[in-house]
Protein backbone atom coordinates (compact mmCIF):
# COMPACT_ATOMS: atom_id res chain seq x y z
CA UNK A 1 0.00 0.00 0.00
CA UNK A 2 1.13 3.80 -0.11
CA UNK A 3 1.33 3.79 3.58
CA UNK A 4 1.35 2.36 7.38
CA UNK A 5 -2.20 1.28 8.07
CA UNK A 6 -3.86 0.64 11.27
CA UNK A 7 -6.95 -0.71 11.90
CA UNK A 8 -9.39 -0.02 13.81
CA UNK A 9 -8.96 3.67 14.00
CA UNK A 10 -10.37 4.18 17.52
CA UNK A 11 -11.43 0.83 19.71
CA UNK A 12 -13.16 1.16 22.65
CA UNK A 13 -13.51 -2.02 25.45
CA UNK A 14 -14.55 -2.31 28.81
CA UNK A 15 -11.70 -3.26 31.47
CA UNK A 16 -11.28 -6.99 31.34
CA UNK A 17 -11.40 -7.36 26.97
CA UNK A 18 -9.29 -8.56 25.17
CA UNK A 19 -8.55 -6.25 22.09
CA UNK A 20 -6.29 -6.74 18.84
CA UNK A 21 -4.56 -4.24 17.07
CA UNK A 22 -3.90 -4.54 13.54
CA UNK A 23 -0.90 -2.55 11.06
CA UNK A 24 -0.40 -3.27 7.95
CA UNK A 25 3.29 -1.68 7.09
CA UNK A 26 4.61 -0.68 3.58
CA UNK A 27 4.59 -3.38 1.10
CA UNK A 28 8.65 -5.05 1.38
CA UNK A 29 9.17 -3.40 4.27
CA UNK A 30 11.33 -5.93 6.95
CA UNK A 31 11.73 -3.80 9.61
CA UNK A 32 8.51 -3.00 12.09
CA UNK A 33 7.66 -1.29 14.95
CA UNK A 34 5.11 -0.53 17.88
CA UNK A 35 4.99 2.30 19.93
CA UNK A 36 2.64 3.64 22.86
CA UNK A 37 1.47 7.13 22.92
CA UNK A 38 -0.23 8.18 26.34
CA UNK A 39 -1.79 11.14 26.39
CA UNK A 40 0.33 14.24 26.74
CA UNK A 41 3.36 12.14 26.05
CA UNK A 42 5.77 10.96 23.36
CA UNK A 43 5.74 7.95 21.77
CA UNK A 44 7.39 4.98 23.50
CA UNK A 45 8.65 1.98 22.47
CA UNK A 46 7.00 -1.41 22.52
CA UNK A 47 8.63 -4.32 20.28
CA UNK A 48 10.32 -4.58 17.25
CA UNK A 49 10.55 -7.14 14.26
CA UNK A 50 12.47 -7.46 11.92
CA UNK A 51 10.81 -9.61 9.07
CA UNK A 52 8.71 -12.12 11.40
CA UNK A 53 11.55 -12.42 14.12
CA UNK A 54 10.35 -10.67 17.12
CA UNK A 55 13.43 -9.11 18.04
CA UNK A 56 12.85 -6.68 20.79
CA UNK A 57 9.75 -6.81 23.29
CA UNK A 58 12.02 -4.97 26.05
CA UNK A 59 9.08 -2.09 26.17
CA UNK A 60 6.18 -3.85 26.44
CA UNK A 61 4.93 -3.09 29.70
CA UNK A 62 3.73 -6.84 30.64
CA UNK A 63 2.79 -9.63 30.69
CA UNK A 64 -0.87 -8.97 29.04
CA UNK A 65 0.98 -7.63 25.55
CA UNK A 66 1.91 -9.67 23.14
CA UNK A 67 2.43 -8.86 19.45
CA UNK A 68 2.93 -11.24 16.37
CA UNK A 69 3.83 -10.84 12.73
CA UNK A 70 3.92 -14.38 11.47
CA UNK A 71 4.31 -13.90 8.35
CA UNK A 72 6.65 -10.70 7.78
CA UNK A 73 3.99 -8.60 7.24
CA UNK A 74 1.20 -7.59 9.12
CA UNK A 75 1.40 -7.62 12.39
CA UNK A 76 -0.89 -8.07 15.36
CA UNK A 77 -0.83 -5.88 19.09
CA UNK A 78 -3.49 -8.20 21.45
CA UNK A 79 -3.53 -6.35 24.64
CA UNK A 80 -5.37 -9.33 26.77
CA UNK A 81 -7.91 -8.21 30.07
CA UNK A 82 -7.64 -4.96 29.19
CA UNK A 83 -6.90 -1.77 31.81
CA UNK A 84 -7.72 1.86 31.93
CA UNK A 85 -4.18 2.22 31.73
CA UNK A 86 -3.54 0.70 28.61
CA UNK A 87 -5.86 3.44 27.50
CA UNK A 88 -3.23 5.39 24.62
CA UNK A 89 -2.77 5.50 21.48
CA UNK A 90 -0.58 2.30 19.68
CA UNK A 91 1.31 3.58 16.62
CA UNK A 92 2.85 1.01 14.01
CA UNK A 93 5.93 2.34 12.10
CA UNK A 94 7.99 0.42 9.11
CA UNK A 95 11.21 1.00 7.94
CA UNK A 96 13.06 -0.77 4.57
CA UNK A 97 15.87 -2.50 5.88
CA UNK A 98 15.88 -1.48 9.59
CA UNK A 99 19.13 0.73 8.88
CA UNK A 100 19.69 3.62 11.56
CA UNK A 101 19.58 6.23 9.00
CA UNK A 102 16.66 5.24 6.93
CA UNK A 103 13.29 6.52 7.33
CA UNK A 104 10.39 5.20 10.01
CA UNK A 105 6.77 5.78 8.21
CA UNK A 106 4.09 5.85 10.68
CA UNK A 107 0.79 4.91 10.54
CA UNK A 108 -2.14 7.33 11.91
CA UNK A 109 -2.16 4.78 15.14
CA UNK A 110 -5.86 3.08 17.09
CA UNK A 111 -6.63 5.25 19.63
CA UNK A 112 -7.42 2.33 22.51
CA UNK A 113 -10.07 3.48 24.99
CA UNK A 114 -10.83 1.32 28.12
CA UNK A 115 -13.61 1.90 30.21
CA UNK B 1 20.24 4.81 28.35
CA UNK B 2 19.47 7.95 25.74
CA UNK B 3 16.99 9.86 26.33
CA UNK B 4 15.99 13.62 24.87
CA UNK B 5 14.41 16.52 26.70
CA UNK B 6 12.45 19.29 25.32
CA UNK B 7 12.20 22.89 26.70
CA UNK B 8 8.25 23.76 26.51
CA UNK B 9 5.27 21.65 26.23
CA UNK B 10 3.60 24.62 24.30
CA UNK B 11 5.54 27.61 22.34
CA UNK B 12 3.12 30.10 20.48
CA UNK B 13 4.65 32.23 17.67
CA UNK B 14 3.47 35.28 15.54
CA UNK B 15 2.91 34.08 12.21
CA UNK B 16 6.24 35.15 10.22
CA UNK B 17 8.22 35.16 13.37
CA UNK B 18 11.38 32.39 14.00
CA UNK B 19 10.05 29.36 15.24
CA UNK B 20 12.70 27.92 18.07
CA UNK B 21 11.86 24.47 19.41
CA UNK B 22 14.64 23.32 21.98
CA UNK B 23 15.50 19.83 22.23
CA UNK B 24 18.64 18.46 24.24
CA UNK B 25 19.84 15.34 24.36
CA UNK B 26 21.63 12.24 26.74
CA UNK B 27 23.52 9.29 25.22
CA UNK B 28 26.07 7.47 25.75
CA UNK B 29 27.39 7.28 22.64
CA UNK B 30 27.46 9.10 18.92
CA UNK B 31 23.63 9.60 18.68
CA UNK B 32 20.97 9.65 15.82
CA UNK B 33 18.63 12.81 15.99
CA UNK B 34 15.40 12.86 14.77
CA UNK B 35 12.57 15.86 15.01
CA UNK B 36 8.84 14.42 13.76
CA UNK B 37 6.16 16.63 13.33
CA UNK B 38 2.35 15.25 14.04
CA UNK B 39 -0.35 16.97 12.58
CA UNK B 40 -3.55 16.13 14.37
CA UNK B 41 -5.29 12.72 13.53
CA UNK B 42 -2.03 12.09 11.39
CA UNK B 43 0.62 9.92 11.97
CA UNK B 44 4.45 10.73 12.67
CA UNK B 45 6.28 12.27 9.43
CA UNK B 46 9.95 12.72 9.58
CA UNK B 47 11.13 16.32 9.04
CA UNK B 48 15.01 15.97 9.40
CA UNK B 49 17.59 13.80 11.44
CA UNK B 50 21.24 14.11 11.97
CA UNK B 51 23.41 10.96 11.31
CA UNK B 52 27.00 12.45 12.31
CA UNK B 53 27.81 14.04 8.71
CA UNK B 54 26.76 18.09 8.68
CA UNK B 55 26.12 19.45 12.20
CA UNK B 56 23.61 21.76 10.38
CA UNK B 57 20.96 19.78 8.92
CA UNK B 58 18.41 20.90 6.73
CA UNK B 59 14.67 19.28 6.50
CA UNK B 60 11.13 19.63 4.46
CA UNK B 61 9.20 22.19 4.96
CA UNK B 62 11.85 24.98 5.71
CA UNK B 63 13.17 23.43 9.00
CA UNK B 64 16.52 23.17 10.25
CA UNK B 65 18.26 22.19 13.29
CA UNK B 66 21.90 22.14 14.51
CA UNK B 67 23.65 19.57 16.61
CA UNK B 68 25.85 20.92 19.12
CA UNK B 69 27.59 18.21 20.58
CA UNK B 70 29.42 20.48 23.38
CA UNK B 71 25.85 21.80 24.30
CA UNK B 72 24.23 18.57 23.88
CA UNK B 73 21.49 20.43 21.63
CA UNK B 74 19.67 20.08 18.73
CA UNK B 75 17.48 22.56 18.91
CA UNK B 76 14.75 23.14 15.48
CA UNK B 77 14.43 26.15 14.12
CA UNK B 78 12.62 28.06 11.21
CA UNK B 79 13.12 31.76 9.99
CA UNK B 80 9.37 32.28 9.25
CA UNK B 81 6.26 30.30 10.57
CA UNK B 82 3.40 29.53 8.71
CA UNK B 83 0.19 29.15 9.82
CA UNK B 84 0.43 25.44 8.27
CA UNK B 85 3.50 24.80 10.97
CA UNK B 86 0.76 24.66 13.84
CA UNK B 87 1.40 20.86 14.83
CA UNK B 88 3.29 19.25 17.79
CA UNK B 89 6.95 18.52 17.48
CA UNK B 90 8.84 15.74 18.75
CA UNK B 91 12.72 15.76 19.25
CA UNK B 92 14.22 12.40 19.66
CA UNK B 93 16.94 10.07 19.67
CA UNK B 94 18.70 6.76 18.90
CA UNK B 95 21.79 5.00 20.06
CA UNK B 96 22.59 3.89 16.22
CA UNK B 97 21.01 0.42 16.68
CA UNK B 98 17.92 -1.10 14.69
CA UNK B 99 16.07 2.58 14.98
CA UNK B 100 14.82 1.74 18.63
CA UNK B 101 13.87 5.57 18.86
CA UNK B 102 13.28 7.49 22.55
CA UNK B 103 11.31 10.22 22.20
CA UNK B 104 10.84 13.95 24.07
CA UNK B 105 7.51 14.61 24.69
CA UNK B 106 6.75 16.91 22.64
CA UNK B 107 5.86 20.79 21.66
CA UNK B 108 2.92 22.12 20.56
CA UNK B 109 3.66 25.11 18.50
CA UNK B 110 0.72 27.89 17.95
CA UNK B 111 1.01 30.15 14.78
CA UNK B 112 -0.91 33.06 15.91
CA UNK B 113 -1.86 35.35 12.48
Amino acid sequence: GAGVSQSPRYKVAKRGQDVALRCDPISGHVSLFWYQQALGQGPEFLTYFQNEAQLDKSGLPSDRFFAERPEGSVSTLKIQRTQQEDSAVYLCASSGTGATNEKLFFGSGTQLSVL
Amino acid sequence: AQSVTQLGSHVSVSEGALVLLRCNYSSSVPPYLFWYVQYPNQGLQLLLKYTSAATLVKGINGFEAEFKKSETSFHLTKPSAHMSDAAEYFCAVSDGGYQKVTFGTGTKLQVIP
